[in-house]
């Protein structure tokens, strides 16, 4: 199986903020990467696929680079909202594997 | 309105089986796969496994194989998840996510996709 290591696994910022998320692949998984952010009692909600395409409807500040087995999540000018728990998830094969997320809270 | 309904919080005892539905609406239910993931109380997403509408053919996490079961029916564009033999660390909550269907481009470029839409997710507690 492929294991994606997430860091850090929290992490503390502001209102206004960049902040930049890293996953690991243990192995190339090409392209084949995407963000979700997931708040408590809700269902992830897909941000990013294919390492940097950005989902419909998401905003602008979020962005996503990286290929093969290291791969980043920026978010520009944190805005209340972004405070959540993000996740990256392999798709090149199954089975398919998370990270163990990072929880963005408020500082 | 692309929409997963899922079916309701269930409370079963260790050694029993549950069966959790996903209702589609709002797009072409044979045109994407069904996956299901889960997740333990203030733990991360795990995949459980995937059925394809069309063909009803199914893959399972390894660590599930043998206690999973996903099946779908059409005519009611509806996929369930059984999961037996159930322990106490299969509390969790049981999601499904719609994933369209890889394809080889034009240019024999393959295409794969990831989940895209979310069921809003079933609570299922095992306790004795």
């Amino acid at each position: 199986d492929i294991q994606m290591t997430q860091s850090p696994a929290t992490m503390s910022a502001s209102i206004g903020d960049r902040v930049t998320i890293t996953c690991r692949a243990s192995q190339s998984i090409s392209e084949w990467l995407a963000w979700f952010h997931q708040k408590p009692g809700k269902a992830p909600k897909l941000l990013i696929s294919k390492a940097s395409t950005l989902e419909s409807g998401v905003p602008s500040r979020f962005s996503g680079s990286g290929s093969g087995t290291e791969f980043t999540l920026t978010i520009n000018s944190l805005q209340p909202d972004d405070f959540a728990t993000y996740y990256c998830q392999q798709y090149d094969s199954f089975p398919y594997t998370f990270g163990q997320g990072t929880k963005l809270d408020i500082k | 309105q692309v929409h997963l309904e899922q079916s309701g919080t269930e409370v079963k005892k260790p050694g029993a089986s549950v069966k959790v539905s996903c209702k589609a609406s709002g797009y072409t239910f044979t045109g994407y796969n069904m996956h299901w993931v889960r997740q333990a109380p203030g733990q991360g997403l795990e995949w459980m496994g995937r059925i394809k509408p069309n063909t009803g053919g199914t893959i399972y996490a390894q660590k599930f194989q043998g206690r999973v079961t996903i099946t779908t029916d059409t005519a009611i564009n509806t996929v369930y998840m059984e999961l037996r033999r159930l322990r106490s660390d299969d509390t969790a909550v049981y999601y499904c996510a719609r994933v369209e269907t890889s394809y080889y481009d034009s240019s024999d470029y393959y295409w794969t996709f990831t989940f895209d839409v979310w069921g809003q997710g079933t609570l299922v507690t095992v306790s004795s």
